[in-house]
C-alpha cells in the first residue's frame, strides 16, 4: 500500500510567487494535518483536517498561507506571496479514525524561496 | 496545552556503546507518548509509542523506552548503536482521547562515531 505521497519534493521559487504544495494521504485515513520543519523552529503544527473539515488552522503563520482539502484523497497547502522566510521543508501526515496519535508521514516538500 | 522538551539538541556516541535521548512532557490530561525517527532526507518514521499498559516499549531494532509518570519522562535508549541509527529522533506527545495532532519536541540529532 502507498504511503503519504507528497509533490513536488523540492521546489525552488523566487520572492513573491505562488506556491502549491499537494499530498495525497494514505487510504481510509480521515485526518490529515501539514507540518513545516525548520532548524530554528523544529517541527510546528500548521493545520489539520477532520473528514476533510479543517480544525484548528492556529499554527498557520498568516493570511499568506491557506490549506484545502476538497476531498478525502487530495490536500493542498499554499503560500501567496512567498517569502524567503517560508523556506522550510512542509510534510504532510495522515491518520486513522479512532486515532491514538500515530501519524503516517510523506517524504516533505522543500521550499526555498529566493 | 502539552509541551514536549528533548534537552539535548545533538548526542555523539561512539558506535556499539549505549545511548539515552532524553524525554520529558508536561500534559494536565493522560497523554499518548512516542518516538519518531527521521533519517537524512526522508519524512518522519514511528519508532515506537506508550498507550498504556507496561511502562517499557520496544521497537523492532533494538531500541526501547519507558514511561515514567512520576517524572513525566519518556526516556529512549539503546545498549548497542550502530552507524546506521545515525538519524534525528524526535519526542512526541498527544492526549488521551484527543485527535489534535501531535506535538513534538526540538529533535536530537544522534551522531554515531566510529
Amino acid at each position: 500500500d502507498a504511503g503519504v505521497i507528497q509533490s513536488p519534493r523540492h521546489e525552488v521559487t523566487e520572492m513573491g510567487q505562488e506556491v502549491t504544495l499537494r499530498c495525497k494521504p494514505i487510504s481510509g485515513h480521515n485526518s490529515l494535518f501539514w507540518y513545516r520543519q525548520t532548524m530554528m523552529r523544529g517541527l510546528e503544527l500548521l493545520i489539520y483536517f477532520n473528514n476533510n473539515v479543517p480544525i484548528d488552522d492556529s499554527g498557520m503563520p498568516e493570511d499568506r498561507f491557506s490549506a484545502k482539502m476538497p476531498n478525502a484523497s487530495f490536500s493542498t497547502l499554499k503560500i501567496q506571496p512567498s517569502e524567503p522566510r517560508d523556506s522550510a521543508v512542509y510534510f504532510c501526515a495522515s491518520s486513522f479514525a479512532g486515532w491514538t496519535g500515530e501519524l503516517f508521514f510523506g517524504e516533505g516538500s522543500r521550499l526555498t524561496v529566493l | 496545552a502539552q509541551s514536549v522538551t528533548q534537552l539535548d539538541s545533538q548526542v555523539p556516541v561512539f558506535e556499539e556503546a549505549p545511548v539515552e535521548l532524553r524525554c520529558n512532557y508536561s500534559s494536565s490530561v493522560s497523554v499518548y507518548l512516542f518516538w519518531y525517527v527521521q533519517y537524512p532526507n526522508q519524512g518522519l518514521q514511528l519508532l515506537l509509542k506508550y498507550l498504556s499498559g507496561s511502562t517499557l516499549v520496544e521497537s523492532i531494532n533494538g531500541f526501547e523506552a519507558e514511561f515514567n509518570k512520576s517524572q513525566t519522562s519518556f526516556h529512549l535508549r539503546k545498549p548497542s548503536v550502530h552507524i546506521s541509527d545515525t538519524a534525528e529522533y524526535f519526542c512526541a506527545v498527544s492526549e488521551e482521547g484527543g485527535a489534535d495532532g501531535l506535538t513534538f519536541g526540538k529533535g536530537t540529532h544522534l551522531i554515531i562515531q566510529p
